[in-house]
């Protein structure tokens, strides 16, 4: 079935610096989500991309979906402490009702 | 708060048990979904039902069932547990059975000892 790769695992940041985590599929994805888990805390939904080439924001959060629907990226601008925890992507993979299959994520810190 | 209840928060039992995990969904959600998360495993879905029905079927293993009930409520059960069932178990509901957000509660953290 399809598997989706996220890098980096793991990324220490200082505050104010960028940062973006990168989800690829060897095959074209229906539609990609992005969810955010604090430490100790439960995955929460972030956004849902569906069309080719398409950006969304959410204030210092950027979301693109790539043309090709291989990969995704999410970009966070001058991170905060705020921003702290492991982010996944995630895509519904047809087949027997639709499983939603979850990238490894990847886990930001950010030092003060 | 997402609006998704899961009891108990903690469950701590022995090998060979069997354990029963419940979840109230998100007023008006008529899909449940379970998930298990481990450190070695990351999140995997296990199971998804829309209005009592089962839907979707992941990597669950036998020893695992599911159901919902007329209420919308779900219950996972784990039998003859083993120490590598040690994780946190997340259930999620959603307004419909397609592709859409989830939204997920706070957790049953199991551990085997």
């Amino acid at each position: 079935g399809q598997q989706v790769m996220q890098i980096p695992q793991y990324q220490h940041v200082q505050e104010g610096e960028d940062f973006t985590t990168y989800c690829n599929s060897s095959t074209t994805l229906s539609n990609i989500q992005w969810y955010k888990q604090r430490p100790g805390g439960h995955p929460v939904f972030l956004i849902q991309l569906v069309k080719s080439g398409e950006v969304k924001k959410q204030k210092r959060l950027t979301f693109q979906f790539g043309e090709a629907k291989k990969n995704s990226s999410l970009h966070i601008t001058a991170t905060q402490t705020t921003d702290v925890g492991t982010y996944f992507c995630a895509n519904f993979v047809s087949g027997g009702g639709n499983k939603l299959t979850f990238g490894t994520g990847t886990q930001l810190k950010v030092e003060l | 708060d997402s609006g998704v209840t899961q009891t108990p928060k903690h469950l701590i039992t022995a090998t060979g048990q069997r354990v029963t995990l419940r979840c109230s969904p998100r007023s008006g959600d008529l899909s449940v979904y379970w998930y298990q998360q481990s450190l070695d495993q990351g999140l995997q879905f296990l199971i998804q039902y829309y209005n009592g029905e089962e839907r979707a079927k992941g990597n669950i293993l036998e020893r695992f069932s599911a159901q919902q009930f007329p209420d919308l409520h779900s219950e996972l059960n784990l039998s003859s547990l083993e120490l590598g069932d040690s994780a946190l178990y997340f259930c999620a509901s959603s307004p419909g059975a397609g592709n859409q957000p989830q939204h997920f509660g706070d957790g049953t953290r199991l551990s085997i000892l």
